[in-house]
């Protein structure tokens, strides 16, 4: 698609739970980003993808995070017995080519997934 | 890895005054400077980029600035409407490397 699509757009789950959240990037690009937002906050980095591989993940808080992405396009991003502080705003980004007149990748953001833990 | 401060870390301003906030980035390679703004509950967006090869861009009432020997880059928004206030956040990114981003700056514009 021209953008960064995720889903879900909110989700309420109970401390323990499992969550998954999807990341449809822009059509094309092979870079994806991964970053967190909790309320009032900067934007945390969480991972990186280039094409199915994940050269940066060093930013995943715990072993209950996880990540994958296949067939180039549509990531995942899985976060295991959700904690309270798990609750914040997960936002996807992917570089859509030649927007800037500097003729860098711009970084598109996705709406986010707003993410509560109960 | 790469390392960005963002200064101040909140701005108010007067309606029609200018604004300007700082950051500072630690790894020479970097090459791209973008700056995105963040309305309360949205997305970030960009608002203008410069690269490494470029001293000064404007777009408007917005302008970035970029010292490459000092390794720091500035926003400046001149005369400043309410619409304007939001967090700002800078980035430095290069060719296949992620994008690092600063702490964000939230500005208010006092009407």
């Amino acid at each position: 698609g021209a953008g960064v699509s995720q889903s879900p757009s909110n989700k309420v789950t109970e401390k323990g739970k499992d969550v998954e959240l999807r990341c449809d990037p822009i059509s094309g690009h092979t870079a994806l980003y991964w970053y967190r937002q909790s309320l009032g906050q900067g934007l945390e980095f969480l991972i990186y993808f280039q094409g199915n591989s994940a050269p940066d993940k060093s930013g995943l808080p715990s072993d209950r995070f996880s990540a994958e992405r296949t067939g180039g396009s549509v990531s995942t991003l899985t976060i295991q017995r959700t904690q309270q502080e798990d609750s914040a705003v997960y936002l996807c980004a992917s570089p859509r080519l030649g927007q800037a007149t500097s003729g860098a990748n711009v970084l598109t953001f996705g709406a986010g997934s707003r993410l509560t833990v109960l | 890895g790469e390392n960005v401060e963002q200064h101040p870390s909140t701005l108010s301003v007067q309606e029609g005054d200018s604004a300007v906030i700082k950051c500072t980035y630690s790894d020479s390679a970097s090459n791209y400077f973008p700056w995105y703004k963040q309305e309360l509950g949205k997305r970030p967006q960009l608002i203008i980029d410069i690269r490494s090869n470029v001293g000064e861009k404007k777009d408007q009432r917005i302008a970035v600035t970029l010292n490459k020997t000092a390794k720091h880059f500035s926003l400046h928004i001149t005369e400043t409407q309410p619409e304007d206030s939001a967090v700002y956040f800078c980035a430095a990114s290069y060719p296949g490397n992620q994008f690092y981003f600063g702490t964000g700056t939230s500005l208010t514009v006092i009407p």
